[in-house]
């Protein structure tokens, strides 16, 4: 099936820091979004991203959807301690949906 | 609270017995997803439905799965003959609309142990 990589699979940072993270595929995405998931917890949407090139921001996130088309980036400005969790990409593709493995995002206060 | 909901939200049961979990999407929402998702990987899809169309299947979905949604609002999956590899989180989502684009909501899974 499709695979969506993402980079790196987790991160320790300490709070303040900035935060980047990428996602790559082998396969041309028209959409692609950002869930973050706590434990317990289904993933929530933070961003999406529906055009080449496209740069959103939502607060201190910010993602870029690439323009080859075949990658997207996370970045998370100035962290604190409540950005701890998994944060996946994802996409539609054929009539299905993709999410990466994730990246795993550790806060130390 | 007006969210997507998934009872139970956890099973614990022994290989061989079915299981039965249920989906309520949120109110108005016409498309329905489930998931699966094994510790330290991404949610995979297993199948969605329009209204109470079933319109696209895994290859994940083996036979043992099955998914209703008869009147287009809630959902239930079933496992049947369970098995010590399906022990995993389901998760359910739910969207407005008929684009594969539009926004998924998520409830809170049910997570499977298979003994």
């Amino acid at each position: 099936g499709q695979q969506l990589n993402q980079s790196p699979q987790s991160m320790f940072i300490q709070e303040g820091e900035d935060v980047s993270m990428n996602c790559t595929s082998s396969s041309i995405f028209n959409t692609w979004l950002w869930y973050k998931q706590e434990p317990g917890e289904g993933p929530v949407l933070l961003i999406a991203l529906y055009k080449a090139g496209e740069l959103t921001s939502n607060g201190r996130l910010t993602a870029q959807f690439g323009i080859t088309r075949k990658d997207s980036f996370l970045n998370i400005s100035a962290s604190i301690p409540s950005d701890v969790g998994i944060y996946f990409c994802a996409g539609p593709l054929f009539n299905k949906f993709y999410f990466g493995s994730g990246t795993k995002l550790n806060v130390k206060p | 609270d007006t969210g997507v909901s998934q009872n139970p939200r956890h099973k614990i049961t022994k290989r061989g017995q079915n299981v039965t979990f249920r989906c309520d999407p949120i109110s108005e929402h016409n498309r329905l997803y489930w998931y699966r998702q094994t510790l330290g990987q991404g949610p995979e899809f297993l199948t969605y439905f329009q209204n109470e169309a079933q319109l696209e299947k895994s290859r994940l979905l083996s036979d043992r799965f099955s998914a209703e949604r008869p009147k287009g609002s809630f959902s239930t999956l079933e496992i049947q003959r369970t098995e010590q590899g399906d022990s995993a989180m389901y998760l359910c989502a739910s969207s407005f609309g008929t684009s594969e684009y539009n926004e998924q909501f998520f409830g809170p899974g049910t997570r499977l142990t298979v003994l």
